[in-house]
């Protein structure tokens, strides 16, 4: 039940990209579609951006773009906004009933 | 529209018990695997419990190691509703637990379980 891997923190200014990559190994990521993105801003719930590896709800901007390959997905943001500093989770689906997050990556916009 | 509310958290003392309740709508809760998440003061989200849909009449839970022979998942679909009994509270239970329908990205506002003498 080890966590996905996420870098600590990413930065970047107003209007660049960044990319928030979330490792895990061929029993989760790697084996199944079901990778999911949350946004958390603090004191609020988690609001999910992608799901199914690439997958944007309604609601959610075509400036969140996601992909997956092997036992790594990635999460791309373009043109940053100072509301998009917040705290990114991946999530995957590991098996019925079990789900494993990432440990979270702290997006700085300068 | 979906709803998921939380409730049963608070203070409790070192190996005391609590059970948080979890009251769902506006989905057909019984197809649903559900889970709960919990966020630890300063740290991230972390997996703590899931359990299937109960569509054959039967369901089953998993948790994390962290948790596991101390907490208990179990769901009424009559009620709509999925509880998470905690026994054993240690200091580092001491989280906002969160209510989540994982397949479909919704999530309760959590309630904040305590655990300190």
């Amino acid at each position: 039940q080890s966590a996905l891997t996420q870098p600590r923190s990413v930065s970047g200014s107003p209007g660049q990209s960044v990319t928030i990559s979330c490792t895990g190994t061929s029993g989760n990521v790697g084996r199944y579609k079901y990778v999911s993105w949350y946004q958390h801003h603090p004191g609020k719930a988690p609001k999910l951006l992608i799901y199914d590896a690439t997958e944007r709800p309604s609601g959610v901007p075509d400036r969140f773009s996601a992909f997956k390959s092997g036992n790594t997905a990635s999460l791309a943001i373009s043109g940053l906004q100072p509301d998009d500093e917040a705290h990114y989770y991946c999530c995957s689906y590991a098996g019925s009933p079990t789900w494993v997050f990432g440990g979270g990556t702290m997006l700085t916009v300068l | 529209e979906v709803h998921l509310l939380e409730s049963g958290g608070g203070l409790v003392q070192p190996g005391g018990s609590l059970r948080l309740s979890c009251a769902a709508s506006g989905f057909t809760f019984s197809r649903y695997a559900m889970t709960w998440v919990r966020q630890a003061p300063g740290k991230g989200l972390e997996w703590v419990s899931g359990i299937t849909g109960t569509d054959d009449g039967t369901d089953y839970a998993a948790y994390a190691d962290s948790v596991k022979g101390r907490f208990t998942t179990s769901r009424d679909n009559a009620k709509n509703t999925l509880y998470l009994q905690m026994s054993s509270l240690r200091a580092e239970d001491t989280a906002i637990y969160y209510c989540v329908n994982a397949w479909t990205g919704h999530w309760g506002q959590g309630t904040l379980v305590t655990v300190s003498s």
